[in-house]
This record gives structure tokens, sequence and C-alpha cells, in this order.
């Protein structure tokens, strides 16, 4: 059975703060997708990977960068969080062989920033 | 800039009825555009695709219709049960294995 996990599903955070959001996938999978969502907004691409240490930015990278070092392992950071950072952040991972990059996504993580 | 635009937020339904769900685009070099579905606390789970190329797939009780020409697709669920109650994102796939997401519909499909 497929997975992708995130290592919380709940975090708070205060203004200023250097926040770490964690996934991992079990698949093998090459490509890697950093989203947040937000209400009446739908989800938008952050950052996302197709390899190790390669990255690209997605639709929105400002305020966030990311890390992969390992395949499964796939890492958003934010330098200094803000207010406008609280959101749902959803990571994702899809095979290239995929015909429709077709994502698995994990379960969520809900950031607060006070 | 939307370029994937879901305009209805929610839609009811009764159980066993139809229940369609709309989404406009507005960029041609799409290949795929595919359907998620969302429940509470869960990540998104792919529900079914169509390649730009077709005007219909089907698979069981979902049926996705592609309008080039209007830039339109629209998911049929029949007959609608309420284990379909759940958020629906139409998602469009661009090169590069950047995909676009609506903003989601809510569908309530009552018993």
């Amino acid at each position: 059975d497929v997975k992708v996990t995130q290592s919380s599903r709940y975090l708070v955070k205060r203004t200023g703060e250097k926040v770490f959001l964690e996934c991992v996938q079990d698949m093998d999978h090459e490509n890697m997708f950093w989203y947040r969502q937000d209400p009446g907004l739908g989800l938008r691409l952050i950052y996302f990977s197709y390899d190790v240490k390669m990255k690209e930015k997605g639709d929105i990278p400002e305020g966030y960068s990311v890390s992969r070092e390992k395949k499964e392992r796939f890492s958003l950071i934010l330098e200094s969080a803000s207010t406008n950072q609280t959101s749902m952040y959803l990571c994702a991972s899809s095979t290239l062989a995929g015909k429709y990059n077709e994502q698995f996504f994990g379960p969520g993580t809900r950031l607060t920033v006070l | 800039d939307q370029q994937v635009k879901q305009n209805s937020p929610s839609l009811s339904v009764q159980e066993g009825r139809i229940s369609i769900l709309n989404c406009d685009y507005t960029n041609s070099m799409f290949d795929y555009f595919l359907w998620y579905k969302k429940y509470p606390a869960e990540g998104p789970t792919f529900l079914i695709s169509i390649s730009s190329i077709k005007d219909k797939n089907e698979d069981g009780r979902f049926t996705v219709f592609l309008n080039k020409s209007a830039k339109h697709l629209s998911l049929h669920i029949v007959p609608s049960q309420p284990g379909d109650s759940a958020v629906y994102f139409c998602a469009a796939n661009r090169p590069s294995f950047k995909t676009i997401f609506g903003a989601g519909t809510r569908l309530f499909v009552k018993a």
C-alpha cells in the first residue's frame, strides 16, 4: 500500500521562527511536491523535486525553500515564518513512469503561525 | 491568474441522483486533466483522468467529459452515494510534471 507521511498533523509556531516540514514516501517515486491549501484557492504548488538534490520553483515559492538529500524525503523550510504562511501544507509524490502524473498525497500538516 | 476554475464552491445532491461537478480552464497546453477527491483530515486521492485528445473517460460510477472548444470539463457521478460526500478538485497537467488545481467543490450527498 502506497504511503506518504508527514512529520506533524498540527504545528503552531511564532512569527520569525524557522520551520521544518518533513515528508517521506515509500514508493520509490522520483517526483515530490509541496503544496499549500487555502480556502477558495485550492492547492497551490510551492516547490517540487524530480530527483535527489534537484528542485524547481512552483507558483508560490517566496518565503520557502526545500531540501531533498534522499530520494524518499522532501523537506519544506520556512526560513522566517510569517502569519500569512498559516495554512494546510500537503506533500505529494509521483513516478516518472506515470502517464498523467497521478500524485499520492500525505495527510497534510496544518501550520498556524502566531 | 487562475488557469483552472471551479466556480461552484458547493453542491448538494440526493442519494441515487446524478452529481455533476464542473471545471473551466484557460490554457490549451494542458495534456491531461484529473479529478481528485479529498475527505476531511486526509490528503487528496486520485479519482479519474482524461487525456486532452479524448472527450470522455469512464470508470464505474464516475465519468469525465472534456469539451475542448469550450475549455470545460465535468465529472459525473451516477448514482451518487453518501460516501461520495467530499471536496473534489479539478486539476490540469502542465509540462515538467507541474499540476495546477482548481479551488475545489464540496459535494454533499443526502441520504
